[in-house]
Protein backbone atom coordinates (compact mmCIF):
# COMPACT_ATOMS: atom_id res chain seq x y z
CA UNK A 1 0.00 0.00 0.00
CA UNK A 2 1.00 3.71 -0.53
CA UNK A 3 3.38 4.91 2.27
CA UNK A 4 3.11 8.69 3.86
CA UNK A 5 6.69 10.04 4.88
CA UNK A 6 6.25 13.18 7.39
CA UNK A 7 9.92 15.08 8.70
CA UNK A 8 10.53 16.40 10.63
CA UNK A 9 8.96 14.31 13.60
CA UNK A 10 9.30 16.88 16.58
CA UNK A 11 9.94 20.61 15.74
CA UNK A 12 10.41 23.30 18.63
CA UNK A 13 10.22 26.87 17.28
CA UNK A 14 10.52 30.43 19.38
CA UNK A 15 7.25 32.47 18.98
CA UNK A 16 7.51 34.33 15.36
CA UNK A 17 9.16 32.03 13.45
CA UNK A 18 8.79 30.25 10.55
CA UNK A 19 8.71 26.44 9.34
CA UNK A 20 8.33 23.94 6.88
CA UNK A 21 6.87 20.56 7.18
CA UNK A 22 7.19 17.93 4.49
CA UNK A 23 5.36 14.86 3.30
CA UNK A 24 5.98 12.47 0.61
CA UNK A 25 4.21 9.61 -0.51
CA UNK A 26 5.15 6.39 -2.25
CA UNK A 27 2.37 6.49 -4.77
CA UNK A 28 0.08 8.79 -6.84
CA UNK A 29 -2.69 10.20 -5.00
CA UNK A 30 -6.45 11.34 -5.42
CA UNK A 31 -6.43 13.50 -2.49
CA UNK A 32 -4.16 15.04 -0.35
CA UNK A 33 -5.23 16.76 3.41
CA UNK A 34 -3.18 18.46 6.13
CA UNK A 35 -4.71 18.51 9.60
CA UNK A 36 -3.57 19.83 12.65
CA UNK A 37 -4.84 17.70 15.69
CA UNK A 38 -5.27 20.13 18.85
CA UNK A 39 -4.15 19.31 22.19
CA UNK A 40 -8.01 17.57 22.79
CA UNK A 41 -7.59 15.34 19.78
CA UNK A 42 -10.06 17.00 17.20
CA UNK A 43 -8.41 16.98 13.42
CA UNK A 44 -9.01 20.24 12.12
CA UNK A 45 -8.69 20.63 8.33
CA UNK A 46 -6.00 22.57 7.26
CA UNK A 47 -5.95 22.13 3.45
CA UNK A 48 -7.24 19.96 0.74
CA UNK A 49 -4.28 19.82 -1.88
CA UNK A 50 -3.57 16.72 -4.39
CA UNK A 51 -1.93 19.55 -6.31
CA UNK A 52 -0.92 23.44 -6.98
CA UNK A 53 -0.48 25.87 -3.80
CA UNK A 54 -2.86 27.01 -1.92
CA UNK A 55 -2.86 29.78 1.31
CA UNK A 56 -4.59 31.02 4.21
CA UNK A 57 -3.84 33.53 6.42
CA UNK A 58 -0.05 32.60 7.68
CA UNK A 59 -0.58 28.65 6.47
CA UNK A 60 0.54 27.82 2.73
CA UNK A 61 0.61 24.45 1.32
CA UNK A 62 2.48 23.16 -1.88
CA UNK A 63 1.85 19.67 -3.52
CA UNK A 64 4.08 18.32 -6.80
CA UNK A 65 1.85 15.28 -7.27
CA UNK A 66 4.60 14.42 -10.02
CA UNK A 67 7.30 14.34 -7.42
CA UNK A 68 5.28 13.23 -4.60
CA UNK A 69 5.51 15.76 -1.69
CA UNK A 70 3.82 17.86 -0.37
CA UNK A 71 5.27 20.94 2.24
CA UNK A 72 3.27 22.71 4.84
CA UNK A 73 4.09 26.16 6.12
CA UNK A 74 3.84 27.98 8.79
CA UNK A 75 4.73 31.61 8.99
CA UNK A 76 4.92 34.09 11.91
CA UNK A 77 4.22 30.98 14.34
CA UNK A 78 2.47 31.69 17.61
CA UNK A 79 1.88 29.45 20.74
CA UNK A 80 -1.81 28.53 19.33
CA UNK A 81 -0.19 26.87 16.67
CA UNK A 82 1.72 23.94 18.70
CA UNK A 83 0.04 20.84 18.24
CA UNK A 84 0.47 17.22 15.72
CA UNK A 85 0.37 18.25 12.01
CA UNK A 86 -0.90 15.09 9.80
CA UNK A 87 -0.61 14.68 6.33
CA UNK A 88 -3.14 12.15 4.85
CA UNK A 89 -3.42 10.95 1.06
CA UNK A 90 -6.20 8.84 -0.84
CA UNK A 91 -4.26 6.53 -2.99
CA UNK A 92 -5.45 6.82 -6.94
CA UNK A 93 -6.69 3.28 -7.69
CA UNK A 94 -8.87 3.77 -10.20
CA UNK A 95 -12.12 2.50 -8.16
CA UNK A 96 -10.86 4.74 -5.37
CA UNK A 97 -11.71 3.65 -1.60
CA UNK A 98 -12.07 6.47 -0.25
CA UNK A 99 -10.08 5.66 2.60
CA UNK A 100 -7.18 8.33 4.03
CA UNK A 101 -3.76 7.07 4.74
CA UNK A 102 -2.07 9.47 7.69
CA UNK A 103 1.66 9.84 8.50
CA UNK A 104 2.76 9.81 12.12
CA UNK A 105 2.88 13.72 12.08
CA UNK A 106 5.17 16.34 13.17
CA UNK A 107 4.62 17.27 16.91
CA UNK A 108 4.88 21.25 16.39
CA UNK A 109 5.84 23.53 20.02
CA UNK A 110 5.72 26.78 19.51
CA UNK A 111 7.48 28.45 23.41
CA UNK A 112 6.81 31.95 24.24
CA UNK B 1 -23.80 22.73 9.20
CA UNK B 2 -23.15 21.52 12.92
CA UNK B 3 -19.91 19.36 12.06
CA UNK B 4 -19.58 15.72 12.90
CA UNK B 5 -20.28 15.15 16.23
CA UNK B 6 -19.61 11.81 17.95
CA UNK B 7 -20.84 10.01 21.23
CA UNK B 8 -19.56 9.37 24.05
CA UNK B 9 -16.51 11.48 24.06
CA UNK B 10 -15.19 9.48 26.90
CA UNK B 11 -15.13 5.58 27.76
CA UNK B 12 -14.13 3.69 30.17
CA UNK B 13 -14.89 0.20 30.73
CA UNK B 14 -14.10 -3.49 31.81
CA UNK B 15 -12.23 -5.81 29.68
CA UNK B 16 -14.92 -8.18 28.47
CA UNK B 17 -17.49 -5.48 28.16
CA UNK B 18 -19.51 -4.32 25.04
CA UNK B 19 -19.21 -0.84 23.77
CA UNK B 20 -20.97 0.77 21.07
CA UNK B 21 -20.26 4.40 19.43
CA UNK B 22 -22.37 6.42 17.88
CA UNK B 23 -21.46 9.23 14.89
CA UNK B 24 -23.59 11.96 13.34
CA UNK B 25 -21.95 12.68 10.05
CA UNK B 26 -22.66 16.39 8.36
CA UNK B 27 -25.70 16.80 6.78
CA UNK B 28 -26.18 15.63 3.34
CA UNK B 29 -22.54 14.41 3.57
CA UNK B 30 -23.13 10.50 2.22
CA UNK B 31 -19.65 9.20 3.06
CA UNK B 32 -18.83 8.28 6.53
CA UNK B 33 -15.76 6.90 7.47
CA UNK B 34 -14.28 5.43 11.42
CA UNK B 35 -10.75 5.63 12.05
CA UNK B 36 -8.74 4.57 15.10
CA UNK B 37 -5.85 6.41 16.72
CA UNK B 38 -3.20 5.19 19.13
CA UNK B 39 -0.86 7.51 21.23
CA UNK B 40 1.64 8.89 18.88
CA UNK B 41 0.42 7.62 15.71
CA UNK B 42 -1.64 8.98 13.13
CA UNK B 43 -5.34 7.73 12.43
CA UNK B 44 -5.94 4.27 10.94
CA UNK B 45 -8.55 3.67 8.61
CA UNK B 46 -11.08 0.54 9.90
CA UNK B 47 -14.22 1.33 7.38
CA UNK B 48 -16.39 3.22 5.50
CA UNK B 49 -20.08 3.17 4.30
CA UNK B 50 -21.43 5.11 1.24
CA UNK B 51 -24.73 5.63 2.22
CA UNK B 52 -26.07 2.68 3.71
CA UNK B 53 -23.51 0.42 2.15
CA UNK B 54 -20.90 -0.72 4.30
CA UNK B 55 -17.82 -0.47 1.16
CA UNK B 56 -15.01 -1.06 2.76
CA UNK B 57 -13.20 -2.58 5.59
CA UNK B 58 -9.50 -2.74 7.04
CA UNK B 59 -7.92 -5.54 8.33
CA UNK B 60 -7.58 -4.00 11.63
CA UNK B 61 -11.55 -4.55 11.83
CA UNK B 62 -11.42 -7.46 13.42
CA UNK B 63 -14.74 -9.99 13.81
CA UNK B 64 -15.27 -8.40 17.68
CA UNK B 65 -15.91 -5.22 15.22
CA UNK B 66 -19.39 -4.17 13.79
CA UNK B 67 -20.00 -1.18 12.16
CA UNK B 68 -23.41 0.23 11.05
CA UNK B 69 -25.42 3.09 9.21
CA UNK B 70 -28.94 2.32 9.12
CA UNK B 71 -31.01 4.43 6.52
CA UNK B 72 -27.80 6.09 5.20
CA UNK B 73 -27.52 8.80 8.16
CA UNK B 74 -25.67 8.30 11.81
CA UNK B 75 -23.60 5.21 12.51
CA UNK B 76 -22.48 2.63 15.29
CA UNK B 77 -19.26 0.94 16.09
CA UNK B 78 -19.70 -1.60 18.67
CA UNK B 79 -16.91 -3.59 20.26
CA UNK B 80 -18.11 -7.05 21.53
CA UNK B 81 -15.50 -8.57 24.33
CA UNK B 82 -13.28 -5.68 24.82
CA UNK B 83 -9.56 -5.80 25.06
CA UNK B 84 -7.20 -3.93 26.63
CA UNK B 85 -5.06 -3.42 23.22
CA UNK B 86 -8.42 -1.71 22.11
CA UNK B 87 -7.91 1.30 23.81
CA UNK B 88 -7.46 4.42 21.57
CA UNK B 89 -9.21 7.55 20.20
CA UNK B 90 -11.93 5.80 17.45
CA UNK B 91 -12.50 8.74 15.18
CA UNK B 92 -15.51 9.30 12.60
CA UNK B 93 -15.44 11.52 9.12
CA UNK B 94 -18.13 12.38 6.48
CA UNK B 95 -17.41 13.59 3.19
CA UNK B 96 -19.90 15.09 0.05
CA UNK B 97 -21.11 12.73 -2.74
CA UNK B 98 -17.67 13.28 -4.69
CA UNK B 99 -15.18 11.22 -3.13
CA UNK B 100 -12.55 13.73 -4.05
CA UNK B 101 -13.97 16.05 -1.80
CA UNK B 102 -12.28 16.98 2.17
CA UNK B 103 -13.14 14.50 5.07
CA UNK B 104 -14.27 16.22 7.88
CA UNK B 105 -13.43 14.86 11.05
CA UNK B 106 -15.44 14.62 14.21
CA UNK B 107 -13.99 15.46 18.07
CA UNK B 108 -13.65 11.34 18.81
CA UNK B 109 -14.52 8.94 21.23
CA UNK B 110 -11.26 8.09 23.69
CA UNK B 111 -11.64 4.66 25.04
CA UNK B 112 -10.52 2.78 27.65
CA UNK B 113 -10.37 -0.48 28.31
CA UNK B 114 -9.07 -1.60 31.93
Amino acid sequence: GIQVEQSPPDLILQEGANSTLRCNFSDSVNNLQWFHQNPWGQLINLFYIPSGTKQNGRLSATTVATERYSLLYISSSQTTDSGVYFCAVEGDYGGSQGNLIFGKGTKLSVKP
Amino acid sequence: DTGVSQDPRHKITKRGQNVTFRCDPISEHNRLYWYRQTLGQGPEFLTYFQNEAQLEKSRLLSDRFSAERPKGSFSTLEIQRTEQGDSAMYLCASSSRDFKETQYFGPGTRLLVL
